[in-house]
């Protein structure tokens, strides 16, 4: 079973500042990873796949990288509407798995 | 435009059983995998199951293998879940998602349905 482990659990950041939030794998499952941001009451939304594939309608400054077992995700720079939980998920192999989320929250 | 609407959850006796809906539209249900994510108060998300366009393969997360059933009848465009021998740590909010091309990666969701499990 392959368990993500996300780090910081949170990101305290001003709007216009850069985050890098990490995600690393218990082992290697190649680029077979996606990331989400969660805000309060809504359901989750895909920003990344297959580790650097932004989804469709995704803004530029949401960038992700890595592969094996460290990933990241970067937003170049925060705007308001960024401040959520992003979770990080693998589909290398059964069963399915999420990372335990980070919050970036406003400093 | 894709939906994805969940229905069927609710209040329920340790022990019990639940059958959740997804009503899928505005996309060839039939062509895609699809799962159940769930996400307790407070907590992160957790997959449970998923489900190959055709039915024909499902797999289930070790905590609820054994007591939950994943379906879909592409004929009605639905997915369900069928929960037994509910616990209170199945107590959550339940997800529908639909899989992308690159299967289980996930595009669209529900606003999900609450399942509490207390007595």
């Amino acid at each position: 079973e392959i368990v993500l482990t996300q780090s910081p659990a949170t990101l305290s950041l001003s709007p216009g500042e850069r985050a890098t939030l990490s995600c690393r794998a218990s082992q290697s499952v190649g680029t077979s990873l996606a990331w989400y941001q969660q805000k309060p009451g809504q359901a989750p939304r895909l920003l990344i796949y297959d580790a650097s594939v932004r989804a469709t309608g995704i803004p530029a400054r949401f960038s992700g990288s890595g592969s094996g077992t460290d990933f990241t995700l970067t937003i170049s720079s925060l705007e308001p509407e960024d401040f959520a939980v992003y979770y990080c998920q693998q589909r290398y192999n059964w069963p399915l798995a999420f990372g335990g989320g980070t919050k970036v929250e406003i400093k | 435009e894709v939906q994805l609407v969940e229905s069927g959850g609710g209040l329920v006796q340790p022990g019990g059983s639940l059958r959740l809906s997804c009503a899928a539209s505005g996309f060839t249900f039939s062509s895609h995998a699809m799962t159940w994510v769930r996400q307790a108060p407070g907590k992160g998300l957790e997959w449970v199951s998923s489900i190959t366009s055709s039915g024909g393969s499902t797999n289930y997360a070790d905590s609820v293998k054994g007591r939950f059933t994943i379906s879909r009848d592409n004929s009605k465009n639905t997915l369900y879940l069928q929960m037994n021998s509910l616990r209170a740590e199945d107590t959550a909010l339940y997800y529908c998602a639909k899989g992308t091309a690159r299967l289980y990666f996930f595009d669209y969701w529900g606003q999900g349905t609450l399942v509490t499990v207390s007595s």
